[in-house]
């Protein structure tokens, strides 16, 4: 079963552009970490934010987390063509094995040139 | 090598075969998982080693699917009597820690199953 859900599910922005998404969850979590998916290959670990941060910065990415709220985001900054690809959020659930995570369905960013 | 490795790429199974997917973790890496990716899914856990003790299958769908670790390093996860359901790509991480927890999962590209 999948944890996470972001939203948009499909988002297409021009070069240069700001893209945001966001990420749902639904039980309390050790850990959030974001991950791009290019078209036919694995996952690339973008970021990883602990549940006692807020925010962090890595690059021209940006993650919230809001644990209230149980949701992050995840911002590109001066989006190039390269960033088009699948973004996923994956969680570490509290009390859950030893870190296996659990991916929501993932946002598909379409950065036009 | 720099990276995981997983082996076949692609693979084509009349339903019934059995097939074989091996994955080779980066050296020195104590923890492989292994998850399921359905088409425009995100992935799904299947099982999880720490070394050569698999530490937790809770994800895997039925006892068709069977995975071992036998020397800590490469890990075979094998799908018995294929049913056109277990068409997805299988991939494999690996992480340096012995617990995933904090510790960054490095993915392999994955071998992409059909069942026919």
């Amino acid at each position: 079963s999948q944890q996470g859900e972001e939203d948009p599910q499909a988002l297409s922005i021009q070069e240069g552009e700001n893209a945001t998404m966001n990420c749902s969850y639904k039980t309390s979590i050790n850990n959030l970490q974001w991950y791009r998916q290019n078209s036919g290959r694995g996952l690339v670990h973008l970021i990883l934010i602990r549940s006692n941060e807020r925010e962090k910065h890595s690059g021209r990415l940006r993650v919230t987390l809001d644990t209230s709220k149980k949701s992050s985001s995840l911002l590109i900054t001066a989006s190039r063509a390269a960033d088009t690809a699948s973004y996923f959020c994956a969680t570490d659930p509290l009390g859950g094995s030893q870190g296996n995570l659990i991916f929501g369905k993932g946002t598909k960013l379409s950065v036009k040139p | 090598g720099a990276g995981v490795s997983q082996s076949p790429r692609y693979k084509v199974a009349k339903r019934g075969q059995d097939v074989a997917l091996r994955c080779d973790p980066i050296s020195g890496h104590v923890s492989l998982f292994w998850y399921q990716q359905a088409l425009g899914q995100g992935p799904e856990f299947l099982t999880y080693f720490q070394n050569e003790a698999q530490l937790d299958k809770s994800g895997l769908p039925s006892d068709r699917f069977f995975a071992e670790r036998p020397e800590g390093s490469v890990s075979t996860l094998k799908i018995q009597r294929t049913q056109q359901e277990d068409s997805a790509v299988y991939l494999c991480a690996s992480s340096l820690g012995s617990s995933g927890r904090l510790h960054t999962q490095y993915f392999g590209p994955g071998t992409r199953l059909t069942v026919l």
